[in-house]
């Protein structure tokens, strides 16, 4: 299957930027996402890649896709106490039958 | 619209017993369904998914089991817990259709094996 990977933590001050950054290893994977799961609670999508993109803004949340490099990050910009959280990067296989997550990031936001 | 309903959301069971737990999707047909184990201070595992009813496949070997009676119905079983089994079960579903991109998450159930 497919190995993702993210660093386990990130601490951020309020107002800073958050850059949560993730590697994936199957180059045939079309979607790439970030969700986020705030504590007890399941998995709410943020936003998603198509793997033909390089970039995609919505609002606070830039994701950057370097295909070559296989590697994904999620920045969040201006960054607020309500973003802390767990978040996920996930890629689905080309089949699209399998989602495959990283291991989560736990950003804290300090006042 | 669709709802994913996944139950009960917390469970406390001794080492040794059974398990059941049950996820149903609303408002969409033949998704298909999964179910992922968080671990404390871990990540997503995948633990099961099927694309029909019957049709399980299982990412890893342990101690658990999946089934599908029906088309929106997902149980995840066990006949004799562990106590490694501890962690916050996931179920999800995504459509098949093109486009359909998305996966979406019931509110887990976090299992505590005592």
């Amino acid at each position: 299957g497919e190995d993702v990977e993210q660093s386990l933590f990130l601490s951020v001050r309020e107002g800073d930027s958050s850059v949560i950054n993730c590697t994936y290893t199957d180059s045939s994977s079309t979607y790439l996402y970030w969700y986020k799961q705030e504590p007890g609670a399941g998995l709410q999508l943020l936003t998603y890649i198509f793997s033909n993109m390089d970039m995609k803004q919505d609002q606070r949340l830039t994701v950057l896709l370097n295909k070559k490099d296989k590697h994904l990050s999620l920045r969040i910009a201006d960054t607020q106490t309500g973003d802390s959280a767990i978040y996920f990067c996930a890629v689905a296989s080309n089949t699209g039958n399998q989602f495959y997550f990283g291991t989560g990031t736990s950003l804290t936001v300090i006042p | 619209s669709q709802t994913i309903h996944q139950w009960p959301a917390t469970l406390v069971q001794p080492v040794g017993s059974p398990l059941s737990l049950e996820c149903t999707v609303e408002g969409t047909s033949n998704p298909n369904l999964y179910w992922y184990r968080q671990a404390a201070g871990r990540g997503l595992q995948l633990l099961f998914y099927s694309v029909g009813i019957g049709q399980i496949s299982s990412e890893v070997p342990q101690n658990l089991s999946a089934s599908r009676p029906q088309d929106r119905q997902f149980i995840l079983s066990s006949k004799k817990l562990l106590l490694s089994d501890s962690g916050f079960y996931l179920c999800a579903w995504t459509g098949t259709g093109t486009g359909e991109t998305e996966a979406f998450f019931g509110q887990g159930t976090r299992l505590t094996v005592v």
